[in-house]
């Protein structure tokens, strides 16, 4: 299975919306997660299943999507939010992921 | 508290082995699936290696397979990943992840330590 995100980089201003596509190659079901990734830190798991956040994340996160088709959508940036974000396929082995959106300021 | 410290990366000639180390603590280290992913900087995440909480299941990359191989010791809450025959595309921050869901393999990684590096070069 291919994880593809779109865009590559994403520029929003504090306080926007972000949406961030993830498309997989064949069906995956509901098992999808996004990470976050802030540089030099480990990922952070955001969203499992599709659309359960992870526990401490905020609601401004959230995910839908299911079979090929994922978003994971921030409601309203935060300085904090700007970082990488991966989605993640769990439905087959390999687990894979995608190539990774970066969110930076606009 | 959980937290998960890498350990064992470093310099190492392409041919050469190396073994890393995962230690665990602030949890059941026992119940939990464990995970290797791995990180060219500047790059992607790819997953590595998984193996289940009582060592009967584990699953490899294509990348790595018959190369490296993971293991477990749940008497000292450590996870290992034996690494041989070590390529330069193989240098990456190595991480350790568990599996969100206890007592199963849903490759979920809900807590990552801070990583490793290791670097395959002459």
């Amino acid at each position: 299975i291919v994880m593809t995100q779109s865009p590559a980089t994403l520029s929003v201003s504090p306080g926007e919306r972000a949406t961030l596509s993830c498309r997989a190659s064949q069906g995956v079901g509901s098992n999808l997660a996004w990470y976050q990734q802030k540089p030099g830190q480990a990922p952070r798991l955001l969203i499992y299943g599709a659309s359960t956040r992870a526990t401490g994340i905020p609601d401004r996160f959230s995910g839908s999507g299911s079979g090929t088709d994922f978003t994971l959508t921030i409601s309203s940036l935060q300085s904090e939010d700007f970082a990488v974000y991966y989605c993640q396929q769990c439905n087959n082995w390999p687990p894979c992921f995608g190539g990774g959106t970066k969110v930076e300021i606009k | 508290e959980v937290q998960l410290v890498e350990s064992g990366g470093g310099l190492v000639k392409p041919g050469g082995s190396l073994r890393l180390s995962c230690a665990a603590s602030g949890f059941i280290f026992s119940d939990y699936s464990m995970n290797w992913v791995r990180q060219v900087p500047g790059k992607g995440l790819e997953w590595v290696s998984s193996i289940s909480s009582g060592s009967s299941y584990m699953y490899d990359a294509d990348s790595v397979k018959g190369r490296f191989t993971i293991s477990r010791d749940n008497a000292k809450n450590t996870l290992y990943l034996q690494m041989n025959s070590l390529r330069a595309d193989d240098t990456a921050v190595y991480y350790c992840a568990r599996d969100r869901v206890r007592g199963t393999m849903v490759a979920n990684f809900d807590y990552w330590g801070q990583g490793t590096l290791v670097t395959v070069s002459s």
